[in-house]
């Protein structure tokens, strides 16, 4: 069965550089949602998308935003890159209005900000 | 806000014992996920027990659920090498609120 797929799986880029993950959710799934994981930390809500509008919001940073597309793939674009934003983020997608269904996550991208 | 937290942090089995993990939180949910993290890769959903639930299965894993208590446990029967991983609950309090996985439990289990 298809999954939600990441790119890239990882990223270098130095400081105050930009970034942009790109998440394709599973075929029909309409809710993309983000999340960041730190190093030996549990993932954190970064922010949702059900049918190309935002849903909900979490800790995201001001220098990070995000949107979906019309193909209902979403990205995370990140600016003025940070030591601390060196993370895996994970996108994951559901097939309904979030809290009714299962999530279902992608491999993640690992960031690393040098 | 809303927060899971497991209990314990860290478990040591040896193969073929059962490893049960717990999860408290704080607010109402609309329901209560667990999911399995091998080191530095991806989530994996496990199980998903609504609020109006008490139990449920799925394989060799049992989740209960205590809304009065606000905790829920997850049940590995018959462990086996391979479920050795961090498993996390995430609760999730329905559409405005925020999905918020607890610190998680690093199962280890020896062969």
């Amino acid at each position: 069965a298809a999954g939600v797929i990441q790119s890239p799986r990882h990223l270098i880029k130095e400081k105050r550089e930009t970034a942009t993950l790109k998440c394709y959710p599973i075929p029909r799934h309409d809710t993309v949602y983000w999340y960041q994981q730190g190093p030996g930390q549990d993932p954190q809500f970064l922010i949702s998308f059900y049918e190309k509008m935002q849903s909900d919001k979490g800790s995201i940073p001001d220098r990070f935003s995000a949107q979906q597309f019309s193909d209902y793939h979403s990205e995370l674009n990140m600016s003025s890159l940070e030591l601390g934003d060196s993370a895996l983020y994970f996108c994951a997608s559901s097939g309904g209005p979030r809290g009714s269904y299962e999530q279902y996550f992608g491999p993640g991208t690992r960031l690393t900000v040098t | 806000s809303q927060q899971g937290e497991e209990d314990p942090q860290a478990l040591s089995i040896q193969e073929g014992e059962n490893a049960t993990m717990n999860c408290s939180y704080k607010t109402s949910i609309n329901n209560l996920q667990w999911y399995r993290q091998n080191s530095g890769r991806g989530l994996v959903h496990l199980i998903l027990i609504r609020s109006n639930e008490r139990e449920k299965h799925s394989g060799r894993l049992r989740v209960t659920l205590d809304t009065s208590k606000k905790s829920s446990s997850l049940l590995i029967t018959a462990s086996r090498a391979a479920d050795t991983a961090s498993y996390f609950c995430a609760t999730d309090g329905g559409y405005g609120q925020n999905f918020v996985f607890g610190p998680g439990t690093r199962l280890s289990v020896l062969p």
